[in-house]
């Protein structure tokens, strides 16, 4: 168990520019999740995927982000056009399934800075 | 919608003292879990104790246990013999029981307790 990997752990992009981050989650998890977490704030849920398919979004996930994963290995996600208001800590975690025993394991984050 | 509310921004424990950290929510649900995680410096978030809501019994985990109120819809944190190494910021999180619409797994979190241990 190599916990939940994400890369990079700092962006710094300018205003309109697209991002993309990557998260490797706990081999055998099969459900990856995305929050966003802003200073002062709890996580919030973005996105979930069992497998490869991407089972439920949030009302925050506006058409500019969008999150993939291609093999229900590891996963991106794309911030297009970005705007300062994306701004905030990006959390991936992993489980395994949707049980109560298989709790969230999180990654270290990837911090994003739109200026 | 199910909420999640701290209501202490902030707290400060010495060294060796225990401190209990609030946490209430708000849900119609019957069936859901809780949990308290942990959020260090270096920003990854730990599992530190987890409640199903069926369960009248507290859970415990070595110095962390819980106070479960679930009429009063209260789940509060008692950390015990406080560690330096316990400073950091504290979730309360909620997660529905049910298996509807692929919502299982989902946390809802509040905000935050950032706590201080002081040696």
């Amino acid at each position: 168990d190599t916990g939940v990997s994400q890369d990079p752990r700092h962006k710094i992009t300018k205003r309109g520019q697209n991002v993309t981050f990557r998260c490797d989650p706990i081999s055998e998890h099969n459900r990856l999740y995305w929050y966003r977490q802003t200073l002062g704030q709890g996580p919030e849920f973005l996105t979930y995927f069992q497998n490869e398919a991407q089972l439920e979004k949030s009302r925050l996930l506006s058409d500019r982000f969008s999150a993939e994963r291609p093999k229900g290995s590891f996963s991106t996600l794309e911030i297009q056009r970005t705007e300062q208001g994306d701004s905030a800590m990006y959390l991936c975690a992993s489980s395994i399934g949707g049980s109560y025993n298989s709790p969230l394991h999180f990654g270290n984050g990837t911090r994003l800075t739109v200026t | 919608a199910q909420t999640v509310t701290q209501s202490q921004p902030e707290m400060s424990v010495q060294e060796a003292e225990t401190v209990t950290l609030s946490c209430t929510y708000d849900t119609s649900e019957s069936d859901y879990y809780l949990f308290w995680y942990k959020q260090p410096p270096s920003r990854q978030m730990i599992l530190v104790i987890r409640q199903e809501a069926y369960k009248q019994q507290n859970a415990t985990e070595n110095r962390f246990s819980v106070n479960f109120q679930k009429a009063a819809k209260s789940f509060s944190l008692k950390i015990s013999d406080s560690q330096l190494g316990d400073a950091a910021m504290y979730f309360c999180a909620y997660r529905s029981g049910l298996d509807y619409g692929g919502s299982q797994g989902n946390l809802i979190f509040g905000k935050g307790t950032k706590l201080s241990v002081k040696p």
